[in-house]
């Protein structure tokens, strides 16, 4: 069965500090993608990658970098972290046009 | 860039109805449309795909797409307190790989 995992499942961070969220996924899928969730947003594209060693901005890259570093990880990381960042995050992954299997989400939370 | 538009925001209908969501987007050669389903807390999950003009069947949905008019439409026979959730409309762009997401529509089943 298709699994994604995300860690670590809730955050708090201080403001201007790093943060880093992780994905692992099991799938042996290329693609995969990072979202933050808001009230009122739905889900919006933060990065996404096609295989290991890529990564793509999405619709709403500012503030945030990605890392592919192999096909079942990618991380989104947070330089300096701001309570604009203070979301709700998803990472997915797929195999071509085909239905995205989602992560169980990390909350975080920027003071 | 693709545009998704969800409605209506919210629906409340008795168990045994049939709900009814629908979607619009903005450009008609997108390769597939995808319903997801999302309870609280949770990642969404994928319900339902369609890639052609038409109707595709699969026991309680039906979801109907209309490429001329950029609509797509979920219909959920016989309603159960358990679909209680927020549904989410997701186009991939011709490219591919980037999919796109209405804010999606909160449906309460009420027993």
């Amino acid at each position: 069965e298709a699994a994604v995992t995300q860690s670590p499942r809730n955050k708090v961070a201080v403001t201007g500090g790093k943060v880093t969220l992780s994905c692992n996924q099991t799938n042996n899928h290329n693609n995969m993608y990072w979202y933050r969730q808001d009230t009122g947003h739905g889900l919006r594209l933060i990065h996404y990658s096609y295989g290991a060693g890529s990564t793509e901005k999405g619709d709403i890259p500012d503030g945030y970098k990605a890392s592919r570093p192999s096909q079942e990880n990618f991380s989104l990381i947070l330089e300096l972290a701001t309570p604009s960042q203070t979301s709700v995050y998803f990472c997915a992954s797929v195999q071509g046009i085909y239905e995205q299997y989602f992560g169980p989400g990390t909350r975080l939370t920027v003071l | 860039q693709e545009k998704v538009q969800q409605s209506p925001e919210s629906l409340i209908v008795p168990e045994g109805a049939m709900s009814s969501l629908n979607c619009t987007f903005s450009n008609s050669a997108s390769q597939s449309i995808w319903w997801y389903q999302q309870h609280p807390g949770k990642g969404p999950e994928a319900l339902i795909s369609i890639f052609s003009n038409g109707n595709k069947k699969e026991g309680r949905l039906t979801v109907y797409l209309n490429r001329a008019s950029l609509h797509v439409s979920l219909h959920i026979r016989d309603s159960q307190p358990s679909d209680s959730a927020v549904y989410l409309c997701a186009v991939t762009g011709t490219g591919g790989y980037k999919v796109v997401f209405g804010s999606g529509t909160r449906l309460l089943v009420s027993p």
